[in-house]
Parts: structure tokens; sequence; C-alpha cells
């Protein structure tokens, strides 16, 4: 059973457009939701991430976008560029020192 | 402040050998949890574990895999007798109490052969 589930599994994005990733999930006890940021050969990286009591948070370039009714998230990456090109992951946990579960990645490529 | 340490990065082992990865977590950190990412696929929870104690092992297999994290030194994964379908990055990340964030470190690339 698929907890988190993300698409596209793969977006290619024009330089300067924007770049949508979506994630909807099942368990409403969920109450934490990160993204992550993940380039070939290393470890993912934390980028953002959002509580279920806002609708909104935007840090830069990079927005997450939270649906409570719908159970749905989903990450805007604004003015996208080629260093933006890695693999993302949404993800949730249910509470403070919980395990973290992935959706399947999105493999972003920026077009020069 | 350097960030969550992996040893070794690569490692190869023939089928039936045991492997041990490490983890350093961040300073002032005192969870660990352990993922194991698969190629073209997201991380899947394997353990996580506090100081001298398993907290939760539900994403890790009941044979050939241990964990522990002791009172000093870094957290250990244990595969024993490791076979092919054990070939993935293992990634370990850290927080510090009573927080959701969770760091990565870079991750140990095995590979059976």
């Amino acid at each position: 059973q698929q907890q988190v589930k993300q698409s596209p599994q793969s977006l290619i994005v024009q330089k300067g457009g924007i770049s949508i990733i979506n994630c909807a999930y099942e368990n409403t006890a969920f109450d934490y939701f990160p993204w992550y940021q993940q380039f070939p050969g290393k470890g993912p990286a934390l980028l953002i991430a959002i509580r279920p009591d806002v609708s909104e948070k935007k840090e830069g370039r990079f927005t997450i976008s939270f649906n409570k009714s719908a159970k749905q998230f989903s990450l805007h990456i604004m003015d996208s560029q080629p260093g933006d090109s890695a693999t993302y992951f949404c993800a949730a946990s249910r509470n403070r020192d919980d395990k973290i579960i992935f959706g399947k990645g999105t493999r972003l490529h920026i077009l020069p | 402040n350097a960030g969550v340490m992996q040893n070794p990065r690569h490692l190869v082992r023939r089928r039936g050998q045991e492997a041990r990865l490490r983890c350093s977590p961040m300073k002032g950190h005192s969870h660990v949890y352990w993922y194991r990412q698969l190629p073209e696929e997201g991380l899947k929870f394997m353990v996580y574990l506090q100081k001298e104690n398993i907290i939760d092992e539900s994403g890790m297999p009941k044979e050939r895999f241990s964990a522990e994290f002791p009172k000093e030194g870094p957290s250990i994964l244990r595969i024993q007798q490791v076979v092919r379908g054990d070939s993935a990055a293992y990634f370990c990340a850290s927080s510090p109490p009573n927080r959701e964030e969770q760091y990565f470190g870079p991750g140990t690339r095995l590979t059976v052969t």
C-alpha cells in the first residue's frame, strides 16, 4: 500500500518556467510534509516543509501548496533553472520522532 | 558544523559476506534513521534508533539485518550473508529530539557480486 503517491514520474520544463510536482496521501494522521531534493550520487537534502495548519508556504522560488480536505500537496518551482535539475521527493510523517514515508520521486529536467 | 557522515561511501561484497555500514549523526542529534533506496525508487524506512535503543524496526527484514546505536561511536547497520537483492544505496538520517526534520548523509552504495 503506497501511502504517498507522487506525480509525474518525470518532468521537463523550459528555463524560466514553473515546475509543478503533485502528491497525495492517505493517512490523515500525517502532520508533517517535507520535500527533498536529490542530485545523482548524493543524499536527499531537505528543501522545504509544511504542516497541515497552513495552506501555503514559500521559501524563495519554492512554494508548497497544501489542500487538507483533498489530502493533496504540491511543490511549485518558479523561474526554474538548469541547476534545479534533480529528483524531488515528497514525503510525510505522523509526528516528531517518527519515520518518513516517501513518494517514488519526480525526475525534473530543466532545459537551458 | 559537519553534516551526517556515512562510511564507506561505496562497498562491494560477494554473496555470503557481511556488510557493515556506519553513520555518525550531526552534532547534537540523538536520533538516527536508516533508509534503503533501490534504483529509480524512493527511500524506504528500515529502522529508527536512539542511543542504545531500537525504537522502530518495522521496516527492517527480520533475518540477516541488524542495527545498533551504541552509547559511544557511530550507528551501525549490519547485513549478514548478503545476497544480490541487498544491492542498494543505504542512507542514514539524523534529527534532534522532538523535531520532525531529518537530515541525510551521502549514503553508502552497496554492490553485491
